[in-house]
């Protein structure tokens, strides 16, 4: 069983859509939990990063955490087509060495 | 946006060569990382760096090697180019922080290296 679980998609929505992205995974001990957006062809770029539960919001970004339930989400409103990417969490804690595990990633498709 | 450069940024090799990925870092972040990402799978951790002269093997078995005599430089060198190497690295750098309620683990991503082993 993979550490942290991600669903591939390809996720479709039209533009202005609310869009939800999550990752669920298996061990209690991370704490730092991070959403890292890739373009096609580029490497990855933070997006947002929280600190053991709860939610923080960044303009049109909102990243949940929910830790009793392993669960974290990411929400983006007004979605636009230059949202348009991969989406990857990736989450880090004290045992491993805060090394970061990444989810496989899920593709986001903006419609305009 | 980072300052982390990779070259080349696209290789088509045959197999038996002998190849070097480059990576640099204007940042003088202490800790660089290398990942191996190939399609629909997660990023997966090769080598890592925690400073000058510091080198470790990560979670994935491969058959690189890296070296890093300078902060701001850490290639990664494939002595034997083979079909199985074909793939996309990502270099990573990220500084050092000492309180644990900091972002210290963000790390900085270069654009990659595809490289296609025929």
């Amino acid at each position: 069983q993979k550490e942290v679980e991600q669903d591939p998609g390809p996720l479709s929505v039209p533009e202005g859509a609310i869009v939800s992205l999550n990752c669920t995974y298996s061990n209690s001990a991370f704490q730092y939990f991070m959403w890292y957006r890739q373009y096609s062809r580029k490497g990855p770029e933070l997006l947002m990063y929280t600190y053991s539960s709860g939610n923080k919001e960044d303009g049109r970004f909102t990243a949940q955490v929910d830790k009793s339930s392993k669960y974290i989400s990411l929400f983006i409103r007004d979605s636009q087509p230059s949202d348009s990417a991969t989406y990857l969490c990736a989450m880090s804690g004290m045992e491993y060495g805060n090394k970061l595990v990444f989810g496989a990633g899920t593709i986001l498709r903006v419609k305009s | 946006e980072a300052d982390i450069y990779q070259t080349p940024r696209y290789l088509v090799i045959g197999t038996g060569k002998k190849i070097t990925l480059e990576c640099s870092q204007t940042m003088g972040h202490d800790k660089m990382y290398w990942y191996q990402q190939d399609p629909g799978m997660e990023l997966h951790l090769i080598h890592y760096s925690y400073g000058v002269n510091s080198t470790e093997k990560g979670d994935l078995s491969s058959e690189s090697t890296v070296s890093r005599i300078r902060t701001e430089h850490f290639p990664l060198t494939l002595e034997s180019a083979r079909p199985s190497h074909t793939s996309q690295y990502l270099c990573a750098s990220s500084p050092h922080m000492s309180s644990t309620n900091t972002l210290q683990e963000t790390q900085y991503f270069g654009p990659g290296t595809r490289l296609l082993v025929l």
